[in-house]
């Protein structure tokens, strides 16, 4: 069974901090997927990665950033945690081909 | 045009009734239409997906119904069942890259 985990189930962050959320999946894929789920907003695509050290932005792009220095790895970073940003992110990975394999999600807290 | 709409946004049915959620789209060059569910406290979940060259696909309890036409689809969960009770995603992507769409998500409760 395909594996992604999460670092943080839970996580509570000040305003203006800066945030790493840790991504790890065990079946060598080759894409990774950050999502951020809201409440009647759906899943909304922040960046992937399709290779190590590639990335491309998503939907919602602004006020992160990611980075992919191994192939099992991919981490979301807020540069500067604002409260809007509070939410539910979710981490997935794949093979070049279908189906995404998400992880249960890290519920982020701005205050 | 990439977004993917989806109704209802919630839905109530009694167990062994029929659970229709319907999605829409209105790009063209999506070529991938996965459906998704969702249990409290983990992540989304492969349930069935089509592609457009089939007009319908079923597995199990669960249909997809295709119409490229029309650019919706919709998902059919036959018998529905307490444990059937989740979040319930469409998407839709284009290509191999992998970068589906979400709908905004149905609130199924199934009621004994």
């Amino acid at each position: 069974d395909v594996k992604v985990t999460q670092s943080s189930r839970y996580l509570v962050k000040r305003t203006g901090e800066k945030v790493f959320l840790e991504c790890v999946q065990d079946m060598d894929h080759e894409n990774m997927f950050w999502y951020r789920q809201d409440p009647g907003l759906g899943l909304r695509l922040i960046y992937f990665s399709y290779d190590v050290k590639m990335k491309e932005k998503g939907d919602i792009p602004e006020g992160y950033s990611v980075s992919r220095e191994k192939k099992e790895r991919f981490s979301l970073i807020l540069e500067s945690a604002s409260t809007n940003q509070t939410s539910m992110y979710l981490c997935a990975s794949s093979r070049l081909v279908p189906p995404l394999h998400f992880g249960n999600g890290t519920r982020l807290t701005v205050t | 045009q990439q977004q993917v709409k989806q109704s209802p946004q919630s839905l109530i049915v009694q167990k062994g009734g029929i659970s229709i959620i319907n999605c829409a789209y209105e790009n063209t060059a999506f070529d991938y239409f996965p459906w998704y569910q969702q249990f409290p406290g983990k992540g989304p979940a492969l349930l069935i997906a089509i592609r457009p060259d089939v007009s319908e696909k079923k597995e199990g309890r669960f249909t997809i119904s295709f119409n490229k036409s029309a650019k919706q689809f919709s998902l059919h969960i036959m018998d529905s069942q307490p444990g059937d009770s989740a979040t319930y995603f469409c998407a839709a992507s284009r290509g191999a890259t992998n970068k589906l769409i979400f709908g905004t998500g149905t609130l199924l409760a199934v009621q004994p």
